[in-house]
């Protein structure tokens, strides 16, 4: 079966400090692979997208960047946080775009 | 860019009430999906719409699509405290892609009191 991992769950980090999270899928081939960052209670926003290894779409300008080293392995980085970096963000995978699947979240607080 | 605006956004009743959520846009999508959330864990998949005016049925949950694909509906039957949880809809661009890069609305937070 397929399943998505994403950590750590929770994250405070100083204004300034490197970030990675990292999404590892598993049971699946050449899945397209994006990173959404969620404001509390709202909607998800589109940060990256990945249609295979090393390809990778930024939908809006930020303070962060994505990679992506193996098929089924998706990064999300950052060399220094902002505190507007703040919020939970969301690892989600799908096949040819249409059968979706997220990951747990990450918690991210900049102090 | 395609916008989807979700409606309303908050949402408190009473056990066994009936309640409607509204998603629209000005944008047509080539599929619709709906979303489950509860506090600090991912979206949960519960139904993904394709076709202009279908309706599908998830015992007391029923989506339906627009015959245009710009908006859609869900409807739940005899609300449960079980129900509560912020619902998303989410639509998929149409442009022919596979990328299945999704718009957002802004959610639903549905309490349903015992």
């Amino acid at each position: 079966s397929q399943t998505i991992h994403q950590w750590p769950a929770t994250l405070v980090q100083p204004v300034g400090s490197p970030l990675s999270l990292e999404c590892t899928v598993e049971g699946t081939s050449n899945p397209n692979l994006y990173w959404y960052r969620q404001a509390a209670g709202r909607g998800l926003q589109l940060l990256f997208y990945s249609v295979g290894i090393g390809q990778i779409s930024s939908e809006v300008p930020q303070n962060l960047s994505a990679s992506r080293p193996q098929d089924r392995q998706f990064i999300l980085s950052s060399k220094k946080l902002l505190l507007s970096d703040s919020g939970f963000y969301l690892c989600a995978w799908s096949v040819r775009g249409f059968v979706y699947t997220f990951g747990s979240g990450t918690r991210l607080t900049v102090v | 860019t395609q916008l989807l605006e979700q409606s309303p956004q908050f949402l408190s009743i009473q056990e066994g009430e009936n309640l409607t959520v509204y998603c629209n846009s000005s944008s047509v999508f080539s599929s619709l999906q709906w979303y489950r959330q509860e506090p600090g864990e991912g979206p949960v998949l519960l139904v993904t719409v394709v076709t202009g005016g279908e309706v599908k049925k998830l015992k007391r949950l029923t989506f339906q699509f627009g015959d245009a694909r710009k908006d859609s509906s869900l409807h739940i039957t005899a609300a449960q405290p079980g129900d509560t949880g912020l619902y998303l809809c989410a639509g998929d661009d149409a442009g022919g892609t596979s990328y299945g890069k999704l718009t957002f609305g802004q959610g639903t937070i549905l309490t349903v009191h015992p």
